[in-house]
């Protein structure tokens, strides 16, 4: 079964605006993690954030965990025509060695 | 990072055959992981391929449908047994090098459609 489920389900915006994509998992987590796939490709890992954080950023990228609401975020700032991909979350349940468990996914597209 | 080769990148298969999918890590690893995309869906891991012993497998997948090979610390193989069109996806393999075991690197994948 998923852990995290992502919302929204797909995403339009234009070129420049910023984009937030959400998650939400169901149990406890060492670590959570946000992959790009493009086109059916193989995963590009984005971000790790760790259960004892709350907020990480990476270049454009910013990650946020509340873990008593089991949710995270990601957004993307200042997006680009190549941000145009699918974005997964991905958690690393407590006791799972190393598992991930992988939400279904945000489709995102970044109009030029 | 690991850089991670998969071969093939993709193929078309007839129901009833086999298909071996290779793995290949450019250092040494302590995990590798397959996993399966079926179309426009999210990643289902099948199996933790342990180097030296017999795959782990998840609910829902066995060893006869796809054996797992794990020679070494930087090679691994899926095998899609006895396909039909129900295996027709996108398969994937990863690796978590550090000692940490946190970050998963992924392969490709191989693009697989059986007809």
């Amino acid at each position: 079964s998923q852990q995290g489920e992502e919302d929204p389900q797909a995403l339009s915006i234009q070129e420049g605006e910023n984009a937030t994509m959400n998650c939400s998992y169901k149990t406890s987590i060492n670590n959570l993690q946000w992959y790009r796939q493009n086109s059916g490709r193989g995963l590009v890992h984005l971000i790790l954030i760790r259960s004892n954080e709350r907020e990480k950023h990476s270049g454009r990228l910013r990650v946020t965990l509340d873990t008593s609401k089991k949710s995270s975020s990601l957004l993307i700032t200042a997006s680009r025509a190549a941000d145009t991909a699918s974005y997964f979350c991905a958690t690393d349940a407590a006791g799972a060695n190393s598992k991930l468990t992988f939400g279904k996914g945000i489709t995102l597209s970044v109009r030029p | 990072s690991a850089v991670i080769s998969q071969k093939p990148s993709r193929d078309i298969c007839q129901r009833g055959t086999s298909l071996t999918i290779q793995c290949q890590v450019d250092s040494q690893v302590t995990m590798m992981f397959w996993y399966r995309q079926q179309p426009g869906q999210s990643l289902t891991l099948i199996a933790t391929a342990n180097q030296g012993s017999e795959a782990t497998y998840e609910s829902g997948f066995v060893i006869d449908k796809f054996p797992i090979s794990r020679p070494n610390l930087t090679f691994s193989t899926l095998t899609v047994s006895n396909m039909s069109p129900e295996d027709s996806s996108i398969y994937l393999c990863s690796v978590a090098p550090g000692t940490a075991q946190e970050t998963q690197y992924f392969g490709p994948g191989t693009r697989l459609l059986v007809l």
